[in-house]
């Protein structure tokens, strides 16, 4: 039930296109959605969030959608570059001793084609 | 740089040596959290304080890991007698405690490699 379930693994996609990345979860209790970009030897680094009362949130090209009543939510980063190309975790936050511990996706690694 | 910061950023020792690593939170977080992240995986939650207190660990924290945060700052994460199974990254985050701000801030990690 603490799981979270990330797909797919891997992802290439060319210059312009359109990146789809998707997790699942099961507890619904977790409330609060993260989603974090990785390069190589770096700490993961926060990219967009949303909670479970909005199902839809846009940054820039970023944007993720949030199916509650299918405990899914996904990440679409829209005209994909060359400097996207990493590794993408979905996370899910639950409150536990007043902080929210993450529970992480297994992760994408993305790359995007020039 | 107001970012966290770890050190060292790698770490390579033998089977059987204790290590510690060192985590500096941004300024005004007073919530801090470690994560270990194996190659090809997430980061998993290990522990957390609030200020100077540990208010939760992982069960993926054995005996042999400790962590602390003596005076509600900086942290740091020890591990004795390493396994080569500890060979990991190391992942400090850092996060406010007011307003709801729930934003976890991560630091670069420290690579650890068990020989």
């Amino acid at each position: 039930q603490q799981q979270v379930k990330q797909s797919p693994q891997s992802l290439i996609v060319q210059k312009g296109g359109i990146s789809i990345i998707n997790c699942a979860y099961e507890n619904t209790a977790f409330d609060y959605f993260p989603w974090y970009q990785q390069f190589p030897g770096k700490g993961p680094a926060l990219l967009i969030a949303i909670r479970p009362d909005v199902s839809e949130k846009k940054e820039g090209r970023f944007t993720i959608s949030f199916n509650k009543s299918a405990k899914q939510f996904s990440l679409h980063i829209m005209d994909s570059q060359p400097g996207d190309s990493a590794t993408y975790f979905c996370a899910a936050s639950i409150e536990a001793s007043g902080t929210y511990k993450y529970i992480f996706g297994t992760g994408t690694r993305l790359k995007v084609l020039a | 740089d107001t970012g966290v910061s770890q050190d060292p950023r790698h770490k390579i020792t033998k089977r059987g040596q204790n290590v510690t690593f060192r985590c500096d939170p941004i300024s005004e977080h007073n919530r801090l959290y470690w994560y270990r992240q194996t190659l090809g995986q997430g980061p998993e939650f290990l522990t957390y304080f609030q200020n100077e207190a540990q208010l939760e660990k992982s069960r993926l924290l054995s005996d042999r890991f400790s962590a602390e945060r003596p005076k509600g700052s900086f942290s740091t994460l020890e591990i004795q007698r390493t396994e080569q199974g500890d060979s990991a990254m190391y992942l400090c985050a850092s996060s406010r405690a007011w307003g709801g701000a729930v934003e976890q801030f991560f630091g670069p990690g420290t690579r650890l490699t068990v020989l």
